[in-house]
């Protein structure tokens, strides 16, 4: 069972390089989650799909992308990396309902530093 | 606005105490709360979560938590704890009536990092 599988699990950029940060789950699961994790803010909530061909913003956007390729797949994209970017990044999925009181599932984590 | 506050950076415990990681919430409606617990290097794992209903709600590995409307919060407890239980626990809170796009995603606590000493 592999869950929510998030590519890859460590990079180094250098300051204004690009990259793309992969996610992929399993579940059958209508939204998907893109958070970062640093020390002491706990996870803020960057972007958010709650379906396939929609994607709204959360809570810290400014500087990212974001592409719900299909149901499956949420990729995060950073076009110009800063080092205010150097974080752990999440991936999640959950079932959406009109309740909204379905748990998120998280992937392993990429730990992107930024030089 | 929803916010969650969980008072302590850190909690100490020995083994075969009891565990008590605390979190209160705000929200402008009726909330749905969670517990996740994040083990080192890894991503986070639920634990369990309160919907509605009986307010002590029981989930994985021992673990309950209270959910209590007067004082908005919804604490989590273990009778007895193993050190294997020591990582880091994240709060999180949705407001049920703001649910769709961002505004109704989960809002996490900054964390609590639990060390249970033999």
């Amino acid at each position: 069972n592999a869950g929510v599988t998030q590519t890859p699990k460590f990079q180094v950029l250098k300051t204004g390089q690009s990259m793309t940060l992969q996610c992929a789950q399993d579940m059958n699961h209508n939204s998907m989650y893109w958070y970062r994790q640093d020390p002491g803010m706990g996870l803020r909530l960057i972007y958010y799909s709650a379906s396939e061909g929609t994607t709204d913003k959360g809570e810290v956007p400014n500087g990212y992308n974001v592409s719900r390729l299909n149901k499956r797949e949420f990729s995060l994209r950073l076009e110009s990396a800063a080092p205010s970017q150097t974080s752990v990044y999440f991936c999640a999925s959950s079932v959406q309902n009109e309740r909204g009181d379905t748990e998120a599932f998280f992937g392993q984590g990429t730990r992107l530093t930024v030089v | 606005a929803q916010s969650v506050a969980q008072p302590e950076d850190q909690v100490n415990v020995a083994e075969g105490n009891p565990l008590t990681v605390k979190c209160t919430y705000s929200v402008s409606g009726n909330p749905y709360l969670f517990w996740y617990v994040q083990y080192p290097n890894r991503g986070l794992q639920f634990l369990l979560k309160y919907i509605t209903g009986d307010n002590l709600v029981k989930g994985s590995y021992g673990f309950e938590a209270e959910f209590n409307k007067s004082q908005t919060s919804f604490h989590l407890k273990k009778p007895s704890a193993l050190v294997s239980d020591s990582a880091l626990y994240f709060c999180a809170v949705r407001d049920r009536r703001n649910y769709g796009g961002s505004q109704g995603n989960l809002i996490f606590g900054k964390g609590t990092k639990l060390s249970v000493k033999p």
